[in-house]
């Protein structure tokens, strides 16, 4: 049952250069949704987030944009540095984030010097 | 932000053995969620806890798992008789604004 997809395990992006992050999610139900970035025996950090009644929020170097109709987001980091090397998860809630997160499978990005 | 600390940090047991895993905020939250995530996969939903109650548990959270708040301020997670699969990265998370923010985690291995 994955609600929530991310098709790429691993990405690499030269320094400087745009990372273009993806996700896939299959319930209509979903209205809230979530990046982190999660380094290795560490919790999942909050990047940005999303609500279904926008297509597009922005935070300094991080912007999502959320595309309801092909129930599909992305998360674009620019421009990419060193430390952003990390796994990022994509994950969604209903009820405006009050419920459950559901998780995708993560995506590594390497940011190459 | 909310912050949040979990202890211990990494928890070795016996299988069969009980185990209970802490997550202290820092401040009062009404929110709280447990997760795990097991090596090489994603991060799985386990109880959400709201004004001193369950409101919502996954499949994985059977008869061995329970959630409580003892004193109103930490909020635990006690796996009765762990097993083998129970190894995984537990995180605790609490609700601020319309996002959850993750503990640092506790690492159970499970022998």
């Amino acid at each position: 049952d994955q609600q929530v997809k991310q098709n790429s395990p691993s990405l690499s992006v030269q320094e400087g250069r745009i990372s273009i992050l993806n996700c896939d999610y299959t319930n209509s139900m979903f209205d809230y949704f979530l990046w982190y970035k999660k380094y290795p025996a560490e919790g999942p950090t909050f990047l940005i987030s999303i609500s279904s009644i926008k297509d597009k929020n922005e935070d300094g170097r991080f912007t999502v944009f959320l595309n309801k109709s092909a129930k599909h987001l992305s998360l674009h980091i620019v421009p990419s540095q060193p430390g952003d090397s990390a796994v990022y998860f994509c994950a969604a809630s209903e009820d405006q984030g009050a419920q459950k997160l559901v998780f995708g499978q993560g995506t590594r990005l390497t940011i190459n010097p | 932000e909310p912050e949040v600390t979990q202890t211990p940090s990494h928890q070795v047991t016996q299988m069969g053995q009980e185990v209970i895993l802490r997550c202290v905020p820092i401040s009062n939250h009404l929110y709280f969620y447990w997760y795990r995530q097991i090596l090489g996969q994603k991060v799985e939903f386990l109880v959400s806890f709201y004004n001193n109650e369950i409101s919502e548990k996954s499949e994985i959270f059977d008869d061995q798992f329970s959630v409580e708040r003892p004193d109103g301020s930490n909020f635990t997670l006690k796996i009765r008789s762990t097993k083998l699969e129970d190894s995984a990265m537990y995180f605790c998370a609490l609700r601020g604004g319309y996002e959850q923010f993750f503990g640092p985690g506790t690492r159970l291995t499970v022998l």
